[in-house]
């Protein structure tokens, strides 16, 4: 069965920092493409960031640009999102999300963890 | 890149719903759409403008076109209640973008 689940989130201070593991089961992790996606609690989805499968592409949403760290461990099934300067408004639920696997173009996102929530409060 | 969705879609049990996503030339990208039932993870329903996941029914099918992009649910029940989000990759920023989404009521 295929299956994300995330792992690290809880209670930070503005300014502090949180390191989020998303573990992959059921799949070759090292073949896919994997992505960060958040969701701000009574709000839509938010992209945060992306990773191809050999770390050698990353891409981030303008809004955490220089404070959130995507990477990776292949040989652990594992993807990261340090997330440093932590603010309010990052405070949301935060989920991982596997990519199509169709490496020639952007694809879409399936399946998806169950989310792990992130609150950024003094 | 913005994708505009409509806040709120109700329809009665067995009519269509259709849940529309706008966009600038939308026609010219490749659009998913996903299910997020309260409390839980979203799920995919539609990629690629019109394919479906095998585990997803028939009655859930898309369509794209011009600005506008469509997800459509024929027979709807209950089970459908959802927030449903559409989303495509824009090429100009390398980012995916996401619409606003659409709470889907059954009345």
């Amino acid at each position: 069965e295929l299956q994300l689940v995330e792992s690290g989130g809880g209670l930070v201070q503005p300014g502090g920092s949180l390191r989020l593991s998303c573990t992959a089961s059921g799949f070759t992790f090292r073949r896919y493409e994997m992505n960060w996606v958040r969701q701000a609690p009574g709000k839509g989805l938010e992209w945060v960031s992306y990773i191809n499968s050999n770390s050698s592409t990353i891409y981030y949403a303008d809004s955490v640009k220089g404070r959130f760290t995507i990477s990776r461990d292949n040989a652990k099934n594992s993807l990261f999102l340090q997330m440093n300067s932590l603010r309010a408004e990052d405070t949301a639920v935060y989920y991982c999300a596997r990519d199509s696997g169709i490496t020639t173009r952007p694809g879409w996102f399936d399946p998806w963890g169950q989310g792990a929530l992130v609150t950024v409060s003094s | 890149y913005v994708l505009t969705q409509p806040p709120s879609v109700s329809v009665a049990p067995g009519q269509t719903a259709r849940i529309t996503c706008g966009g600038n030339n939308i026609g010219g990208k490749s659009v998913h759409w996903y299910q997020q039932r309260p409390g839980q993870a979203p799920v995919l329903v539609v990629f690629d403008d019109s394919d479906r996941p095998s585990r997803i029914p028939e009655r859930f099918s898309g369509s794209n076109s011009g600005n506008t992009a469509t997800l459509t649910i024929s027979r709807v029940d209950a089970g459908d209640e959802a927030d449903y989000y559409c989303q495509v990759w824009d090429s100009s920023s390398d980012t995916w973008v996401f619409g606003g989404g659409t709470k889907l009521t059954v009345l």
